[in-house]
């Protein structure tokens, strides 16, 4: 268990609708990175916050977005959804320092349909 | 980041060692060699991470060249839940924006 806890598991919606993903870091870590993984595209980086602001952007579309609340949980909002949308969602988290060790959590897996 | 090359895949008798390769060749000297697995769809778990000396924890040990071109992973005793995709990643640990770069990895099978 690495401490850093996501909800829901599962998410099943259908094309054009909007979903939130939430993560919780583990105690003490400041930043919160979210990452994708699909099956063509491999994990890759979406978004990182730290400390409630944004520090870094990586490949995110227009129609995603994300903020870390003051108690350091996090969102990502996913809109229009689309078919290709379909992925497993991650939220890892580091410490104080955003260059430290990352731990990831069980992941979010959405199936748009 | 530097790049990184793993082979695709690996297999090891279980109770072997298992020795996973990463390649690294561009790595400058402030980045650190870091190893993360994924078994199945579950979370990358984060294994080890070095600069230049070698190292040991629970999981695994770490061996980096003098040169630091290049790393081996070391599981000692793998057992069948070791079966995984091994990451190599090469990266900044202080002060940088911190994103993780994944490749492809070696998918490590390990067999009765």
């Amino acid at each position: 268990d690495s401490g850093v806890t996501q909800t829901p598991k599962h998410l099943i919606t259908a094309t054009g609708q909007r979903v939130t993903l939430r993560c919780s870091p583990r105690s003490g870590d400041l930043s919160v990175y979210w990452y994708q993984q699909s099956l063509d595209q491999g994990l890759q980086f979406l978004i990182q916050y730290y400390n409630g602001e944004e520090r870094a952007k990586g490949n995110i579309l227009e129609r995603f977005s994300a903020q870390q609340f003051p108690d350091l949980h996090s969102e990502l909002n996913l809109s229009s959804l689309e078919l290709g949308d379909s992925a497993l969602y991650f939220c890892a988290s580091s410490g104080g320092d955003p260059g430290e060790t990352q731990y990831f959590g069980p992941g979010t897996r959405l199936l748009v349909l | 980041d530097a790049k990184t090359t793993q082979p695709p895949s690996m297999d090891c008798a279980e109770g072997r060692a298992a020795n996973l390769p990463c390649n690294h060749s561009t790595i400058s000297g402030n980045e650190y060699v870091y190893w993360y697995r994924q078994i199945h769809s579950q979370g990358p778990q984060y294994i080890i991470h070095g600069l230049k000396n070698n190292e040991t924890n629970e999981m695994a040990s770490l061996i980096i060249t003098e040169d630091r071109k290049s790393s081996t992973l070391i599981l000692p005793h793998a057992t069948l839940r070791d079966t995984a995709v091994y990451y190599c990643i090469v990266r900044v640990a202080r002060g940088s924006q911190g994103n993780l770069i994944f490749g492809k990895g070696t998918k490590l099978s390990v067999k009765p």
